[in-house]
């Protein structure tokens, strides 16, 4: 069964740098993309960033470019995201998420198939 | 103000059909697949329609997308109360680099 579970999140001040872990297992982490999206209160999903299985393809969001990085330890089946200069704008729920992929002809489609129950991060003086 | 545009709200009677609409453009949609989540209170987001039109293993067939130019379509049939909860499009942005997400269609069975 796949699992995803997060974790760090917590109360931080404005201005201020967190870093959320996922821990993965159930299948074979480094064959996937793995990404980061989330929630704000009252609000829509939000995607953040994507990393590749072997790291070497990176994208983020604009709204968190340049103060967030994605990383991951395949040796460990972890996934992080190191976050800086948090703003009240970044308060959300972050979840892990697992890409699933196929490809045919030279085309490929995705989706986000696995999910985990998210962390909960609050940026607040 | 979301890249892909979802109604914000739909609702229907227990076993009535709706349907939810997502419209994108040429960089999403007009080029890529169409995925739909299903997020209900309190759990975490899930699966629900990939490829524009493929089930994951255990959705039940009531659930069913599709796909034109830039726009697709969640269609949910004999609703049920359980299906009460938000709904999202997604597909990636070719022209962003990234995935984009619909505002969310809150569904409400009446």
């Amino acid at each position: 069964e796949v699992q995803l579970v997060e974790s760090g999140g917590g109360l931080v001040k404005p201005g201020g740098s967190l870093r959320l872990s996922c821990a993965a297992s159930g299948f074979t982490f480094n064959n996937y993309i793995m990404n980061w999206v989330r929630q704000a209160p009252g609000k829509g999903l939000e995607w953040v960033a994507s990393i590749s299985a072997s790291k070497y393809y990176i994208y983020y969001s604009d709204s968190v470019k340049g103060r967030f990085t994605i990383s991951r330890d395949n040796a460990k089946n972890s996934l992080s995201l190191q976050m800086n200069s948090l703003t009240v704008e970044d308060t959300a729920v972050y979840y892990c998420i697992r890409e699933g992929r196929f490809c045919r002809g030279g085309v490929c489609s995705n989706w986000f198939d696995s999910w985990g129950q998210g962390t909960l991060v609050t940026v607040s003086s | 103000q979301s890249v892909l545009t979802q109604p914000p709200s739909a609702s229907g009677t227990p076993g009535q059909r709706v349907t939810i609409s997502c419209s994108g453009g040429a960089s999403n949609i007009g080029g890529r697949t169409v995925n739909w989540y299903q997020h209900l209170p309190g759990r975490a987001p899930k699966l629900l329609i990939y490829t524009d039109n493929q089930r994951p293993s255990g959705v039940p067939d009531r659930f069913s997308g599709s796909k034109s130019g830039t726009s697709a379509s969640l269609a949910i049939s004999g609703l049920q109360s359980e299906d009460e909860g938000d709904y999202y499009c997604s597909a990636w942005d070719d022209s962003l680099h990234g995935w984009v997400f619909g505002g969310g269609t809150k569904l409400t069975v009446l």
